[in-house]
């Protein structure tokens, strides 16, 4: 399975933007590129994902880069409540990858 | 809209019992996964399902079996439960090919064993 690498934890102000990095080197032409979130005390929960192009939602922005090795989760306006793990993973949408497989992700602290 | 329903939310084991940790979905998802997480780590898959009928092992299985006999349903059983066995389990479900494959989570079970 692709890997992806993200740094253990970040640091960010309230109401500032936060760029969440991913590193995915060896990632395939069929992966899909997700990211999900660990509130405290609860189950992940789906943030967004993309393949090429830039991805905007409600929650976040995610910007994939031109070679697709690496992306970042964009935050536009951090608040308390997106104190978190953030989870970046690939997931094959060519069928053979059935697993959904987390790594350690990024812990988000956001100070008042 | 309930989701991805597990129960029960919390149990105390004592070693060497055995319990079924339930999960339950009704968004007719044909993927659904069981995770641990031990505290201050990151989600290990225990085992996964593609369809009714179809199981296979993830990273940690050792200690668990699983059964697959409907879409919804994906209990998670442990036999001779260990203090190693100790922590939050998570079920998961999700569409398995196609581009809506947004994975939806439970609450978790929180399990003690001592």
């Amino acid at each position: 399975d692709a890997k992806t690498t993200q740094p253990n934890s970040m640091e960010s102000n309230e109401e500032e933007p936060v760029h969440l990095p991913c590193n995915h080197s060896t990632i395939s032409g069929t992966d899909y590129i997700h990211w999900y979130r660990q509130l405290p005390s609860q189950g992940p929960e789906y943030v967004i994902h993309g393949l090429t192009s830039n991805v905007n939602n409600r929650m976040a922005s995610l910007a994939i880069a031109e070679d697709r090795k690496s992306s970042t989760l964009i935050l536009h306006r951090a608040t308390l409540r997106d104190a978190a793990v953030y989870y970046c993973i690939l997931r094959d949408y060519g069928g053979s990858n059935y697993k959904l497989t987390f790594g350690k992700g990024t812990l988000l602290t956001v100070n008042p | 809209n309930a989701g991805v329903t597990q129960t029960p939310k919390f149990r105390i084991l004592k070693i060497g019992q055995s319990m079924t940790l339930q999960c339950t979905q009704d968004m007719n998802h044909n993927y659904m996964y069981w995770y641990r997480q031990d505290p201050g780590m990151g989600l290990k898959l225990i085992y996964y399902s593609v369809g009714a009928g179809i199981t296979d092992k993830g990273e940690v299985p050792n200690g668990y079996n699983v059964s697959r006999s409907t879409t919804e349903d994906f209990p998670l059983r442990l036999e001779l439960a260990a203090p190693s066995q100790t922590s939050v389990y998570f079920c998961a479900s999700s569409y398995g090919t196609g581009m809506n494959t947004e994975a939806f989570f439970g609450q978790g079970t929180r399990l003690t064993v001592v």
